[in-house]
């Protein structure tokens, strides 16, 4: 079966200071990946979706980054963090079909200081 | 621009009656939807799914019905229980994409 490992679970970082958060699938191949954010009392904001390696797309521009140097890799990162990049982040996989349920990590809580 | 709309951040429903989340969307390109539920500090949890070519689906206690002219959707929990007390997110795609656009989110507490 398949699963999603995502870590650290909390990360509390001050500002200004870089950010990797990794996030990988076991037991697929060729996975869609996608990195998303909740902010407090928000919904799901989509950051960055990736469908095959070396690919990313960006759907809000802002300080943050995203890779995937492996097929089931998928990494968020930042130079420098800022207040506002306070909150749960969430990485999620589907199959590599257009009409699949998305599935999701545990999340990281990550506290800008 | 918010495409996909939850207006009911929270509900209260006794154990043992129905609860219905509802779902707004505004883009008529979207063909497939979905519900998810979450728990505190732990990611959301697929539920069920429903594709434009049809108006319901169930799984098990879980319903969920998609009116197209009304660009609105619904999951019905019948009957509710304790344990089903989360958020609920609603999220929609077109699938000539690969992206998912959730709703903001519904807090269902039911009441023992």
């Amino acid at each position: 079966s398949q699963t999603i490992h995502q870590w650290p679970a909390t990360l509390v970082q001050p500002v200004g200071s870089p950010l990797s958060l990794e996030c990988t699938v076991e037991g697929t191949s060729n996975p869609n990946l996608y990195w998303y954010r909740q902010a407090a009392g928000r919904g799901l904001q989509l950051l960055f979706y990736s469908v095959g390696i070396g690919q990313i797309s960006s759907e809000v521009p802002q300080n943050l980054s995203a890779s995937r140097p492996q097929d089931r890799q998928f990494i968020l990162s930042s130079k420098k963090l800022l207040l506002s990049d306070s909150g749960f982040y969430l990485c999620a996989w589907s199959d590599d079909s257009l009409v699949e349920p998305q599935h999701f990590g545990d999340g990281t809580r990550l506290s800008i200081l | 621009d918010q495409q996909v709309k939850q207006n009911s951040p929270s509900l209260s429903v006794q154990e043992g009656r129905i609860s219905i989340l509802n779902c707004d969307y505004t883009n008529s390109m979207f063909d497939y939807f979905l519900w998810y539920k979450k728990y505190p500090a732990e990611g959301p949890t697929f539920l069920i799914s429903i594709s434009s070519i049809k108006d319901k689906n169930e799984d098990g206690r879980f319903t969920v019905f998609l009116n197209k002219s009304a660009k609105h959707l619904s999951l019905h929990i019948v009957p509710s229980q304790p344990g089903d007390s989360a958020v609920y997110f609603c999220a929609a795609s077109d699938s000539g994409t690969y992206k998912y656009i959730f709703g903001t989110g519904t807090r269902l507490k039911v009441l023992a």
